[in-house]
This record gives C-alpha cells, sequence and structure tokens, in this order.
C-alpha cells in the first residue's frame, strides 16, 4: 500500500461554488497528479506537481487550480463548480519511473 | 490530447474462457501499461512494457507491447469471477512529457 489517501470520498455541490479535494500521501514521493474518469474517456490528466509549489498543466486543466504547499498534500480546486465537472476525480503518486498508484477516487457531483 | 483506442469496449465471458484485448495509438509510445480498476476504487498497475515486442506475464495475465510501438494486447487466461472488471491500457508517448495517456476501457464480466 503506497499510502495514498483521498477525501472527500462523496460530494454534492451546488454550480458555482468552490470545491477543493484533498489528495494525502504518506511516503514523500516527488510527482503526484490529478486524473478525472468520464465514461467513454478513460482517465485524463488534469495537473500535476513535480515537488513543492511546482506544478504543471494537464490535458483538461480548464476550471481547475492546484496547489501543494507540502510534499504530502497535492490540493485540486474547482473555482467555480460547473456541471460539467461532475465525474469521478483520482489522485495518484508515481512511486517508481513510469508506474503510478491511484488513490480510491472522489466522487463529485455538481447540481 | 493522445488518443489511445481500446477494444472490445465490453465482454462478456463464462469462467475458465481466455480473454484477450487491445489498444492501439496513431503514434508511438516508450512504455505500455496494463492497468484493472475495480468498482468504487482505482486502477491498479497489473503489468509494465519498456520495450518494443517484449512479451511479460504476471500469473494468468500476458501483455505483448507491439513491435511498431503503436499497440498492446493483454491477454488472461482461464479467466476466474475475480477478473470481472474494468481493464485500461495506458502509454507514455516518445515526448517524455510526463503525462501517462490511457484508453477508454474493457469492462470484463465472468459469468460463474
Amino acid at each position: 500500500d503506497a499510502g495514498i489517501t483521498q477525501s472527500p470520498r462523496h460530494k454534492v455541490t451546488e454550480t458555482g461554488t468552490p470545491v477543493t479535494l484533498r489528495c494525502h500521501q504518506t511516503e514523500n514521493h516527488r510527482y503526484m497528479y490529478w486524473y478525472r474518469q468520464d465514461p467513454g474517456h478513460g482517465l485524463r490528466l488534469i495537473h500535476y506537481s513535480y515537488g513543492v509549489k511546482d506544478t504543471d498543466k494537464g490535458e483538461v486543466s480548464d476550471g481547475y487550480s492546484v496547489s501543494r504547499s507540502k510534499t504530502e498534500d497535492f490540493l485540486l480546486t474547482l473555482e467555480s463548480a460547473t456541471s460539467s465537472q461532475t465525474s469521478v476525480y483520482f489522485c495518484a503518486i508515481s512511486v517508481k519511473q513510469w508506474s503510478y498508484t491511484f488513490g480510491s477516487g472522489t466522487r463529485l457531483t455538481v447540481v | 490530447g493522445q488518443q489511445l483506442n481500446q477494444s472490445p469496449q465490453s465482454m462478456f465471458i463464462q469462467e475458465g474462457e481466455d480473454v484477450s484485448m487491445n489498444c492501439t495509438s496513431s503514434s508511438i509510445f516508450n512504455t505500455w501499461l496494463w492497468y484493472k480498476q475495480d468498482p468504487g476504487e482505482g486502477p491498479v498497475l497489473l503489468i509494465a512494457l519498456y520495450k518494443a515486442g517484449e512479451l511479460t506475464s504476471n500469473g494468468r495475465l500476458t501483455a505483448q507491447f507491439g513491435i511498431t510501438r503503436k499497440d498492446s494486447f493483454l491477454n488472461i487466461s482461464a479467466s476466474i469471477p475475480s477478473d470481472v472488471g474494468i481493464y485500461f491500457c495506458a502509454g507514455f508517448d516518445q515526448t517524455g512529457a510526463n503525462n501517462l495517456f490511457f484508453g477508454t476501457g474493457t469492462r470484463l464480466t465472468v459469468i460463474p
């Protein structure tokens, strides 16, 4: 177990409200990622981080921001949630080269 | 982004049967990975492939990295009920950018 925890596991929020999802790791890995999973699209990268305060955009970053003030925590923020952001969000860490370990996911519903 | 085409989208098989699924890309990949996702959980790595032509096994699972570097397949032999889940191919492309691209998944149902 790579020690990766996502919170919350489920959230329902209203359109236009800000939402923050948290990913916490216990093993000091440098690289962390946020993906979203939608039917017919597999998993798509939103943002990733390669160290404290070092982040970069992924394939579907519009409408999302991230922060990493500590090695163990990677936060994903939806500044103003929209219905198109209803999805299952997964955090991942790079345990060794080319091998990612995923958290259990956060199911977000925007109503 | 990169498009990984995975087929079939879903499969219904009898317990004990063998399963084959594949993944193709329009561009060259340097690394191919196969993941399995159980309901309510994140994907778990099954097999990693690093060289064109490489054939790797993990128990009843066998995966190959295509010679053209644009495809990969996964075989599961003698399927059992716990093989049920969604199988994803994934890969890193030639750019070396730190972005793992995923296929759309194959949903496997095993009928006891």
